[in-house]
């Protein structure tokens, strides 16, 4: 199983901050796919990045893709109490003529009004 | 569309029992899956399928068994409870395999919570 790290781990900021979350392997990815889970309801898929340094923004969301595609960020603009959650990155590798998805273990983030 | 729908929503157990956890989705996916969410331990794979009458297994199979008789229904079935399998747990599904090397949008379930005592 291949390894994948999301930092921080806990991010409690007040309304209007801004933010970055990160999630890193040292395999490469095929691609990596960002989820928003809110408490008591399954993940949602917010974006998926495929080519090494892609930037795709989703409203006050931008996501980056790193050149190597051994990491990925988030960052989210004057944060609102609505964007609290636990955002998974989930991570597509190829190896030994199999794929495998794996899931980091979430950065839960506040936003305080 | 109801996309995918889980029950029951809560689940408490007494170590032994065995029960069966439903989950149906009404999009016409081929890929469906079930993970566990443990806190500090992100979803974990426990089995798939890739389409009706083959599954498969995933990271943490042990003590779980599944079967996909039709397209629409995917249930997990805990053959004798242990406390180690109090968990969440989520299926999910999508149009096709990861192991296509395509990473296809997953839709999940709202997840069961499981408590066994």
């Amino acid at each position: 199983t291949q390894l994948l790290e999301q930092s921080p781990q806990f991010l409690s900021i007040q309304e209007g901050e801004n933010l970055t979350v990160y999630c890193n392997s040292s395999s490469v990815f095929s691609s990596l796919q960002w989820y928003r889970q809110e408490p008591g309801e399954g993940p949602v898929l917010l974006v998926t990045v495929v080519t090494g340094g892609e930037v795709k923004k989703l409203k006050r969301l931008t996501f980056q893709f790193g050149d190597a595609r051994k990491d990925s960020s988030l960052h989210i603009t004057a944060a609102q109490t609505g964007d609290t959650g636990l955002y998974l990155c989930a991570g597509l590798y190829s190896g030994a003529g199999s794929y495998q998805l794996t899931f980091g273990k979430g950065t839960k983030l506040s936003v305080i009004p | 569309n109801a996309g995918v729908t889980q029950t029951p929503k809560f689940q408490v157990l007494k170590t032994g029992q065995s029960m069966t956890l439903q989950c149906a989705q009404d999009m016409n996916h081929e890929y469906m899956s079930w993970y566990r969410q443990d806190p500090g331990m992100g979803l974990r794979l426990i089995h798939y399928s890739v389409g009706a009458g083959i599954t498969d297994q995933g990271e943490v199979p042990n003590g779980y068994n599944v079967s996909r008789s039709t397209t629409e229904d995917f249930p997990l079935r805990l053959l004798s409870a242990a406390p180690s399998q109090t968990s969440v747990y989520f299926c999910a599904s999508s149009y096709g395999p990861v192991t296509s090397g395509f990473i296809y949008e997953q839709y999940f379930g709202p997840g069961t919570r499981l408590t066994v005592t």
